[in-house]
């Protein structure tokens, strides 16, 4: 089924360390989207993936999507406290409603200083 | 460009009672959704509309669960008849096509 598996789901990390997220699908995805969710707050969107092997920085972040398009990596190079929040991968279907997302269930990062 | 906006920001009602949720837009985004989240968990999806028209409906959505988009425009939410596992946090988002979605503070909602 049309499901997005996330994983870990907490990290925590001292501040300057590296911090990666995983998100898997068992069918092939149109595209996929990362947000981040600051505690007590809303999800804001980071970047959106749409082709294979596809891979888009942004200043400490690196995100990739797999070849097969069914798995994607949120990588964040040398934490800051800045970072701490939820960050959510959303994948889309082909088939499924245009725009529509499923999300997956978030890595919860703590940075410590 | 002002951002989603949602009303009322928390809302507590007795079990039985019904509620409804208000979402504007950005103005120029022709597509709204909304979600629910939980603790723990990402946004589960709820509906969706492309201006005024409801595309999709999730299967989890039980009946008591309405949504319009009039005029394609705001957008209203209602939970008829609540039930304690309603209680979450109701977000709203909007797009510019199948664009990135953005997403409002949401309604929090406490059902006693």
């Amino acid at each position: 089924g049309q499901q997005v598996m996330q994983i870990p789901q907490y990290q925590h990390v001292q501040e300057g360390e590296d911090f990666t997220t995983y998100c898997n699908s068992s069918t092939t995805l149109s595209n996929i989207q990362w947000y981040k969710q600051r505690p007590g707050g809303h999800p804001v969107f980071l970047i959106q993936l749409v082709k294979s092997g596809e891979v888009k920085k942004q200043k400490r972040l690196t995100f990739q999507f797999g070849e097969a398009k069914k798995n994607s990596s949120l990588h964040i190079t040398a934490t800051q406290t800045t970072d701490v929040g939820t960050y959510f991968c959303a994948g889309g279907y082909r088939g499924s409603t245009l725009g529509r997302l499923y999300f997956g269930r978030g890595t919860q990062l703590t940075v410590w200083p | 460009d002002t951002g989603v906006s949602q009303d009322p920001r928390h809302k507590i009602t007795k079990r039985g009672q019904n509620v409804t949720f208000r979402c504007d837009p950005i103005s120029e985004h022709n597509r709204l959704y909304w979600y629910r989240q939980t603790l723990g968990q990402g946004p589960e999806f709820l509906t969706y509309f492309q201006n005024e028209a409801q595309l999709e409906k999730s299967r989890l959505l039980s009946d008591r669960f309405s949504a319009e988009r009039p005029k394609g425009s705001f957008s209203t939410l209602e939970i008829q008849r609540t039930e304690q596992g309603d209680s979450a946090m109701y977000l709203c988002a909007s797009s510019l096509g199948s664009g990135p979605q953005h997403f409002g503070d949401g309604t929090r909602l406490s059902i006693l």
